[in-house]
């Protein structure tokens, strides 16, 4: 299965953009890029996910790159609720996890008043 | 909708016993995968049920099983705990079949397991 990379954390100030990077660049044409929170003491929660062209949904936005090897969740206004460690996860219905979600370490968001 | 529930939400087991941990998948939803969550780690999958099923299973071994009802709830078994065991259970549902991976999970808040 085709792996992603993340910061291990990064730091946002309330109310300004926030930009999480994924690198993947061993993605397949099949993989769907999903990207999902987790915030302190509760399950994982869904944010987005696109395959080749940029998303936007009420939570945040996602970028895809034109080759598809790197992409970025964008939050557009970062609140103290938005602190979480936030997964890109690949996901394929073909490829060896069958549709599953495998989750690495994330990336660490902490967001300052 | 309630979405995805567990139980229980903490539970405190000794080295050794046997535990059960339940999840309801959210309403209209066919699969159920279980993951475990160590402390400061991203959740590592354990396996998959469909149909009754398991249908894929991770790196774990044979001291954990599972089960699914035929309303689409499911059990996780784990035998012989071992102090390593100690984690955040989490079920997650979503809908079997092909262009799955275009869909969204639906995770519960999870079961804290300590074991001591």
């Amino acid at each position: 299965d085709a792996k992603t990379t993340q910061p291990n954390s990064m730091e946002s100030n309330e109310e300004e953009p926030v930009h999480l990077p994924c690198n993947h660049s061993t993605i397949s044409g099949t993989d769907y890029i999903h990207w999902y929170r987790q915030l302190p003491s509760q399950g994982p929660e869904y944010v987005i996910h696109g395959l080749t062209s940029n998303v936007n949904n009420r939570m945040a936005s996602l970028a895809i790159a034109e080759d598809r090897k790197s992409s970025t969740l964008i939050l557009h206004r970062a609140t103290l609720r938005d602190a979480a460690v936030y997964y890109c996860i690949l996901r394929d219905d073909y490829g060896g996890s069958q549709g599953n979600l495998i989750f690495g370490k994330g990336t660490k968001l902490s967001v300052k008043p | 909708d309630a979405g995805v529930t567990q139980s229980p939400t903490h539970l405190i087991k000794t080295r050794g016993q046997q535990v059960t941990l339940r999840c309801s998948p959210k309403s209209g939803h066919d699969t159920v995968s279980w993951y475990q969550q160590a402390l400061g780690q991203g959740p590592q999958f354990i396996f998959q049920y469909y149909e009754e099923e398991e249908r894929q299973r991770g790196n774990f071994p044979d001291r954990f099983s599972g089960h699914q009802f035929p309303n689409y709830s499911s059990e996780l078994n784990v035998n012989a705990l071992l102090l390593g065991d100690s984690a955040l259970y989490l079920c997650a549902s979503s809908l079997m079949g092909q262009g799955r991976a275009n869909t969204e999970a639906f995770f519960g808040q999870g079961t804290r397991l300590t074991v001591v």
